[in-house]
């Protein structure tokens, strides 16, 4: 089956610029998450949703950060204005559904670079 | 508030030989536990999972996993390691009604030929 994709894989932007990312789960996944990995530490959620609604967007930052997944299937997450410390890997997973015991199956990611 | 301490940022084996990269969580209630591991440039790929039921978990690749709960330990193991093992292993934690996977801060797997 094909894997979770994202695009773009790579991308620089300066700060203040705005920059957005889109992800496609695997087919028949209900729940979409959106991950931020900072090098050297391990992945933090950003914004969990389950089909088209929103399940838990407590860590997401929403004076700049905000994240859509219309028709339940492909989603994009936005950056507007971007700061240095936005300067991570942006990764997309999806699985089955959001019950506490189904693994998750991750993109690979994009990595943004805010110079 | 759940938490994953990976206290190794390194690990080095021969080839061969076995390994542990260690974990220790905490969580309210009982922890579903997680392991990942992520090679270069690619996502995070699922390795095996502890839900309920047999202490010790075993995995894809030849990976296998402890859970000690009176530890609160969910260490990863193989018992001979290969090259293309090293790679980047993160744990990660989930409560019964978090949604969120808490993830440690990761090992560096290194094994040598």
């Amino acid at each position: 089956e094909a894997g979770v994709a994202q695009s773009p894989r790579y991308k620089i932007i300066e700060k203040r610029q705005s920059v957005a990312f889109w992800c496609n789960p695997i087919s028949g996944h209900a729940t979409l998450y959106w991950y931020q990995q900072i090098l050297g530490q391990g992945p933090k959620l950003l914004i969990q949703f389950q089909n088209n609604g929103v399940v838990d967007d407590s860590q997401l930052p929403k004076d700049r950060f905000s994240a859509e997944r219309l028709k339940g299937v492909d989603s994009t997450l936005k950056i507007q204005p971007a700061k240095l410390e936005d300067s991570a890997v942006y990764l997309c997973a999806s699985s089955l559904t959001g019950v506490f015991d189904y693994e998750q199956y991750f993109g690979p990611g994009t990595r943004l670079t805010v110079t | 508030a759940q938490s994953v301490a990976q206290p190794e940022d390194q690990v080095n084996v021969a080839e061969g030989n076995p390994l542990t990269v260690k974990c220790t969580y905490s969580v309210s209630g009982n922890p579903y536990l997680f392991w990942y591991v992520q090679y270069p440039n690619r996502g995070l790929q699922f390795l095996l999972k502890y839900i309920t039921g047999d202490n010790l978990v075993k995995g894809s690749y030849g990976f296998e996993a402890e859970f000690n709960k009176s530890q609160t330990s969910f260490h990863l193991k193989k018992p001979s390691a290969l090259v293309s093992d090293s790679a980047l292993y993160f744990c990660a934690v989930r409560d019964q009604a978090g949604t969120a996977l808490i993830f440690g801060k990761g090992t560096t797997l290194s094994v040598s030929s």
